[in-house]
């Protein structure tokens, strides 16, 4: 593994559903965070953890739920999915989660439910 | 609240100079991130601004105005390539970033 990368790369998914969006970075880093985004919409951030074993909730958390039990992996819950969680989710990461630190982002996971 | 601007789209000509505006309302100040986003990718670090003034590296400058709340990306030399979206995000007092919704440059030959 190279970097920050996620699984699976699209879903297509029954509302009401369960699915849970994976995350895995071997850089080391100690800040992740989930972030969706939408046409015409900025980045939003769903939720984040600073370091392993915190996470926070962000801009938008709601129908979302995470973990982070080890550094390198930050997986994003989706307890029942509804229509408008249609988007494409980014995982991100930094070394640290102030200051300058610029935010590794991975390929993206697009995300359709219907 | 917390509101980033930026246009919505630009058009330039290969070979040209670009400036990309961007006005940040965030509660407090961390710093002025932009970053470039190629279509179905993902986004990529471009520079980060927490003093005033104009930090150059390559074709690529960004600008920063603390007292206006006012930034801009000026890329010059374009190149077909620079084809994509620009993203500015004003990192706030909780240090998260807030996001604009991107700039998409469009390069003509």
């Amino acid at each position: 593994i190279a970097g920050i990368t996620q699984a699976p790369t699209s879903q297509i998914l029954a509302a009401g559903r369960r699915m849970t969006l994976r995350c895995t970075q071997d850089m080391r880093h100690n800040a992740m965070y989930w972030y969706r985004q939408d046409l015409g919409l900025g980045l939003r951030l769903i939720h984040y953890s600073n370091t392993a074993g915190t996470t926070g909730k962000g801009e938008v958390p709601d129908g979302y739920s995470v973990s982070r039990a080890n550094t390198d992996d930050f997986p994003l819950t989706l307890a029942s999915a509804v229509p408008s969680q249609t988007s494409v989710y980014f995982c991100a990461s930094s070394t640290h989660s102030q200051g300058s630190d610029e935010q590794f982002f991975g390929p993206g996971t697009r995300l359709t439910v219907l | 609240g917390q509101n980033i601007d930026q246009p919505t789209e630009m058009t330039a000509t290969e070979g040209a100079i670009v400036q990309i505006n961007c006005t940040y309302q965030t509660s407090g100040f961390n710093g002025l991130f932009w970053y470039q986003q190629h279509a179905g990718e993902a986004p990529t670090f471009l520079s980060y601004n927490v003093l005033d003034g104009l930090e150059e590296k390559g074709r690529f400058s960004s600008f920063l105005s603390r007292s206006k709340g006012y930034s801009y990306l000026l890329l010059k030399e374009l190149q077909m390539k620079d084809s994509a979206s620009y993203l500015c995000a004003s990192m706030d007092s909780n240090y998260q970033l807030i996001w604009g919704a991107g700039t998409k440059l469009i390069i003509k030959p």
